[in-house]
């Protein structure tokens, strides 16, 4: 899978905001799409993965939606704080075979302030 | 439960040598991916392992090369390094093959590689 692109680039809202993030990448070879968090100096860590074309998710006050057909995902905070501040990857998991590969697009950094 | 382990965290090293990293994945996991992080670029994929076998590789040259032991440890190893190699090298581990299930990957906190 190529061309996984997320928007917008960054982000900076205010506490108490709710805030959406895209991804989209090409439905060729698509398995599963996973999300991350990844906070400055730390790992990233998964929020979700997701496989079916409508399925929605929800930790918290975080959630995300995907459609398999047109090649989208949604990630949507509720209510941000600021140690929602980060950088959300998303990632398409392609299958050929046996051979699995995630493409991780160049993240949303969000930056939520007092 | 102990997390994934990537050492060194810290690497400097100069143009035309070869670096080993290492990877230990969370116990009972066995999968390992690699994958190279420079700024403004994404998560590049490296390779996975599965099993002691490189299941896939990405698009990355000979130089990059990488083994899973029995107990699932991996490393990776860069020969000839150039300039463009400086980055960080992150290892994820899962139970399962990515491609099985819904797997989500567990990452180490990454190797920092300055190539001078």
């Amino acid at each position: 899978i190529l061309n996984v692109e997320q928007s917008p680039q960054s982000l900076h809202v205010q506490e108490g905001d709710s805030t959406n993030f895209t991804c989209s990448f090409p439905s060729s070879n698509f398995y599963a799409l996973h999300w991350y968090r990844w906070e400055t100096a730390k790992s990233p860590e998964a929020l979700f993965v997701m496989t079916l074309n409508g399925d929605e998710k929800k930790k918290g006050r975080i959630s995300a939606t995907l459609n398999t057909k047109e090649g989208y995902s949604y990630l949507y905070i509720k209510g941000s704080q600021p140690e929602d501040s980060a950088t959300y990857l998303c990632a398409p998991l392609s299958l050929t075979g046996t051979a699995s590969k995630l493409t991780f697009g160049t993240g949303t950094r969000l930056q939520v302030t007092l | 439960k102990a997390g994934v382990t990537q050492t060194p965290r810290y690497l400097i090293k100069t143009r035309g040598q070869q670096v080993t990293l290492s990877c230990s994945p969370i116990s009972g996991h066995r999968s390992v991916s690699w994958y190279q992080q420079t700024p403004g670029q994404g998560l590049q994929f490296l390779f996975e392992y599965f099993s002691e076998t490189q299941r896939n590789k990405g698009n990355f040259p000979g130089r990059f090369s990488g083994r899973q032991f029995s107990n699932s440890r991996s490393e990776m190893n860069v020969s000839t390094l150039e300039l463009g190699d400086s980055a960080l090298y992150l290892c994820a581990s899962s139970r399962r093959a990515p491609g099985q299930g819904t797997e989500k990957l567990f990452f180490g906190s990454g190797t920092q590689l300055s190539v001078l």
